[in-house]
């Protein structure tokens, strides 16, 4: 059975640091998508990442696919309060989620 | 209103009820989805549809019925709502050969 684990699931930040969140999945697959969900609200699709190697930035956010390892990570680069958020990571097989991270970056 | 939409976005029913959570797309993406949202499990795919007239089981299908006459419209009934039916529901889209979904705002469902 799939499984797609993320870790951490809860991570508090101090603003102006770096931290990355870790998305490991148990079969083969070339496609992994991160989403961002604010309390309360729906999903947002952040990176959609289709290859081994594929790397993405949008702000200060970035994601990086490694097929043979089974892992994406989504690294946070000096951390602001606007990124406080629930990101999620999901892999194109079955569309099979991830917990979900609760970020939360403080002054 | 352009997008996707879903209704009702909150309802609370009885167990034993049936319950239609409706999704609708002014895009016409060929994909649908439907997925429930609960604390610690993330997402977990419900039903897809592929096109009009088909559509396919995901990871937690049982207790859940989907039709799709119309491109637009992807229906959610809950034949015999159970308490453990009690989530979040996001219906979602994706145009045939793109790669990104599209979410609705969600549906809160209580069943008491």
């Amino acid at each position: 059975e799939l499984k797609v684990e993320q870790n951490p699931l809860f991570l508090s930040m101090q603003e102006g640091k770096n931290y990355t969140i870790y998305c490991n999945y148990s079969t083969t697959s070339d496609r992994l998508y991160w989403y961002r969900q604010d309390p309360g609200k729906s999903l947002e699709s952040l990176f959609v990442l289709l290859s081994n190697g594929a790397v993405k930035q949008e702000g200060r956010l970035m994601a990086s696919l490694d097929t043979k390892a089974r892992l994406s990570t989504l690294h946070i680069t000096a951390a602001v309060h606007d990124l406080s958020a629930t990101y999620f990571c999901a892999v194109y097989h079955d569309m099979r989620f991830g917990a979900g991270t609760r970020l939360t970056v403080k002054p | 209103d352009a997008g996707i939409t879903q209704s009702p976005r909150y309802k609370i029913t009885e167990t034993g009820r049936q319950v239609t959570l409706m999704c609708h797309q002014t895009w016409s993406h060929s994909y649908m989805f439907w997925y429930r949202q609960d604390l610690g499990h993330g997402l977990r795919l419900i039903y897809y549809s592929a096109a009009a007239d088909i559509t396919d089981k995901g990871e937690v299908p049982d207790g859940y019925v989907v039709s799709r006459s119309k491109t637009e419209n992807f229906p959610l009934t809950l034949e015999s709502a159970t308490r453990s039916q009690t989530s979040v529901y996001f219906c979602a889209s994706r145009e045939r050969g793109t790669d990104t979904q599209y979410f609705g705002p969600g549906t809160r469902l209580t069943v008491l």
